[in-house]
């Protein structure tokens, strides 16, 4: 039972374009969303989160959007470098469990 | 700020033998998370502690995984007897708190032969 999809296993995106991750829940009582980031043989690192009261949360190139009506989030990269490229993975919880569960990852090209 | 210190970075053992990891949180964080990631999914969670007590361990197949945080900042991670779905890396977190953004080790890759 997956609770947190991430449906794109990879995207290609031409440097200086908007790079778009989306991810999809399962489970309405999550209200805390997290993106990290992943390169090879490195740990995940935190890039950006989203509180379930708020709808959209900037931090210089990196927006996400939460749809919690659609039960959707998504990652706005703009624009995209080549520093870009790598695994990002979608997490989520809910205030009565902290644990987090996570997506599969999205691979992110970024082409020159 | 040092990060979260993860050894070994590699191992390699044969099914049927045991093996341990060890971690070192970022100074201050309270809360230590082992996770275990198979290739091509997210991590997993197997155990997480609040200084040195567990707060959550219902994923960790207690028959042959053990964790301690004996005095609440260094972690250590066994596996005995290992099995063949055992390969994964095995990733440190740590934070100051359970609703704050966790801080990963960059994981131990063990291969099971």
């Amino acid at each position: 039972d997956q609770q947190v999809k991430q449906n794109s296993p990879s995207l290609s995106v031409q440097e200086g374009r908007i790079s778009i991750l989306n991810c999809d829940y399962t489970n309405s009582m999550f209200d805390y969303f997290l993106w990290y980031k992943k390169y090879p043989a490195e740990g995940p690192t935190f890039l950006i989160s989203i509180s379930s009261i708020k709808d959209k949360n900037e931090d210089g190139r990196f927006t996400v959007f939460l749809n919690k009506s659609a039960k959707h989030l998504s990652l706005h990269i703009v624009p995209s470098q080549p520093g870009d490229s790598a695994v990002y993975f979608c997490a989520a919880s809910g205030q009565s469990n902290y644990q987090l569960i996570w997506g599969a990852g999205t691979k992110l090209i970024i082409k020159p | 700020e040092a990060g979260v210190a993860q050894s070994p970075r590699y191992k390699i053992i044969e099914k049927r033998q045991s093996v341990a990891f060890w971690c070192n949180p970022i100074s201050g964080h309270a809360t230590l998370y082992w996770y275990q990631q198979i290739l091509g999914q997210g991590p997993k969670l197997l155990i997480q502690f609040q200084n040195n007590g567990v707060v959550d361990d219902s994923q960790l197949p207690k028959d042959r995984f053990s964790a301690e945080r004996l005095k609440g900042v260094d972690s250590t991670l066994k596996i005995q007897p290992a099995k063949l779905e055992d390969s994964a890396v095995y990733l440190c977190a740590s934070s100051y708190g359970t609703d704050q953004p966790q801080h990963f080790g960059d994981g131990t890759r063990l291969s099971i032969l």
